[in-house]
C-alpha cells in the first residue's frame, strides 16, 4: 500500500515569495491534516479536512497560509508571502477517521531567506 | 483538555543497553495513545499504538509501551538498542471526538557506541 505522499521534499525561497506544497493521502482515508514543524519541536496542526471540508483551520495564520483540498483526495498548502519564521518541516498526515492513527509524509523542508 | 508529556528532552544510552522513555498524558475518558520515531530528515513513523484491551502493546523495531491507567503513562520501552534507534520519539494521545492527535514535545535519543 502506497504512504502519503508529499512534494517537493525540499524549497528555499525569499521572504515575500510564495511556495506551495502538494499532498496525496493514503487511499481510502478521508481526514487529512497538515502541520507545521519548527526545528526543535513537536508537529502543530495547521488545518484538518474531513474529505473536502475543513474541520478545524483555528492554527492556520489565515492573512498569508490557505490550504485547499477540492476533490477530497490530495491537497495544497500555500504561503504568500513567506515570512523567515515560516522556515519549517511541513507535514501531511491522513487517517481513516475517529481519534485513530494517523500516517504522515515525509515532509517538505522550507528555508525562507 | 488533553495533554502529553514527555519530561526528558535528550536521552543518552549505550548500544545494547535497555531503553524507557517516559510519557505521561491528560485526557479525560479511555485514550489512543501512540508513539511515533521520527528519524533526521524524515517524517513521523507509527512505532505502536494502544486502543484498548492488552495494556503491554508489541510495536515495530523490537518496541514495546505499556499503558498504565493509574499512572496515565505510557511508556516506551525496549530490551537491547541499536545505533539505528537514534531518532526522536514522541507520545501522542488520540482524541476521538475531535479526530485530533496531539503531541508531545518528543525525546531524542542519542546511542553511544
Amino acid at each position: 500500500e502506497a504512504g502519503v505522499a508529499q512534494s517537493p521534499r525540499y524549497k528555499i525561497i525569499e521572504k515575500r515569495q510564495s511556495v506551495a506544497f502538494w499532498c496525496n493521502p493514503i487511499s481510502g482515508h478521508a481526514t487529512l491534516y497538515w502541520y507545521q514543524q519548527i526545528l526543535g519541536q513537536g508537529p502543530k496542526l495547521l488545518i484538518q479536512f474531513q474529505n473536502n471540508g475543513v474541520v478545524d483551520d483555528s492554527q492556520l495564520p489565515k492573512d498569508r497560509f490557505s490550504a485547499e483540498r477540492l476533490k477530497g483526495v490530495d491537497s495544497t498548502l500555500k504561503i504568500q508571502p513567506a515570512k523567515l519564521e515560516d522556515s519549517a518541516v511541513y507535514l501531511c498526515a491522513s487517517s481513516l477517521g475517529g481519534g485513530g492513527p494517523q500516517y504522515f509524509g515525509p515532509g517538505t523542508r522550507l528555508t525562507v531567506t | 483538555a488533553q495533554s502529553v508529556t514527555q519530561p526528558d528532552i535528550h536521552i543518552t544510552v549505550s548500544e545494547g543497553a535497555s531503553l524507557e522513555l517516559r510519557c505521561n498524558y491528560s485526557y479525560g475518558a479511555t485514550p489512543y495513545l501512540f508513539w511515533y520515531v521520527q528519524s533526521p530528515g524524515q517524517g513521523l513513523q507509527l512505532l505502536l499504538k494502544y486502543f484498548s484491551g492488552d495494556t503491554l502493546v508489541q510495536g515495530i523495531k523490537g518496541f514495546e509501551a505499556e499503558f498504565k491507567r493509574s499512572q496515565s503513562s505510557f511508556n516506551l520501552r525496549k530490551p537491547s538498542v541499536h545505533w539505528s534507534d537514534a531518532a526522536e520519539y514522541f507520545c501522542a494521545v488520540g482524541v476521538r471526538r475531535d479526530d485530533k492527535i496531539i503531541f508531545g514535545k518528543g525525546t531524542r535519543l542519542h546511542i553511544l557506541p
